[in-house]
């Protein structure tokens, strides 16, 4: 089975900081797909990046960049000077290749100082 | 832009009321869902629907039932809505083949008393 781990319940950075929120899977497969979405309070939930197993390259999205290590089954969001508006929860979620549910964890609610 | 709307942003129903959470989402998307989400757990999966009239239980699909008459709109169904349903309730859609990034809708809160 597939199992999504965000071992960081709740995380703060300075606006204009870097943060990094860590997240891990377990799979068996080798062909899938990883994504990170953002719940602002009381807003949609919406896409942030995505990543496809089979690149090697990390996928980047203005101040959002990922860093994918397949082998260790790690994939985590970095965002880079933080904004106010970067306050919300922040959703990983994994998609293997030959089927639709996705699989997301538990969250990481993430503060930004001001 | 992708749009999936649901029909109520609040609601508060009765136990032992039947109640009725619809989605409709506008790009043509073969994939809908319906999640629940409860602080500390995240999203978890109650059921989808690949294809009209077509549905798979997710993890918890116990005390829902659900309809996909038509493929823009899908609807789920409590037939006796309890107190352990209170939660936030998110629809989302999303193509079959690619990515398939999933777009979600505002979702629903929904208070059982």
């Amino acid at each position: 089975a597939q199992t999504v781990t965000q071992s960081q319940p709740e995380m703060s950075v300075q606006e204009a900081e870097t943060v990094t929120l860590s997240c891990t899977y377990d799979t068996s497969e080798s062909d899938y797909y990883l994504f990170w979405y953002k719940q602002p309070p009381s807003r949609q939930m919406i896409l942030v990046i995505r990543q496809e197993a089979y690149k090697q390259q990390n996928a980047t999205e203005n101040r959002f960049s990922v860093n994918f290590q397949k082998a260790a089954k790690s994939f985590s969001l970095k965002i880079s000077d933080s904004q106010l508006g970067d306050a919300a929860m922040y959703f990983c979620a994994y998609r293997r290749n030959t089927g639709n549910q996705f699989y997301f964890g538990t969250g990481t609610s993430l503060t930004v100082i001001p | 832009d992708v749009k999936v709307t649901q029909s109520s942003r609040y609601l508060v129903k009765r136990t032992g009321e039947k109640v009725f959470l619809e989605c409709v989402q506008d790009m043509d998307h073969e994939n809908m869902f319906w999640y629940r989400q409860d602080p500390g757990l995240g999203l978890r999966l109650i059921y989808f629907s690949y294809d009209v009239k077509m549905k798979e239980k997710g993890d918890i699909p116990e005390g829902y039932s659900v309809s996909r008459e038509k493929k823009e709109r899908f609807s789920l169904i409590l037939e006796s809505a309890s107190t352990n349903q209170t939660s936030m309730y998110l629809c989302a859609s999303s193509l079959w083949r690619g990515p398939g990034e999933q777009f979600f809708g505002p979702g629903t809160r929904l208070t059982v008393l």
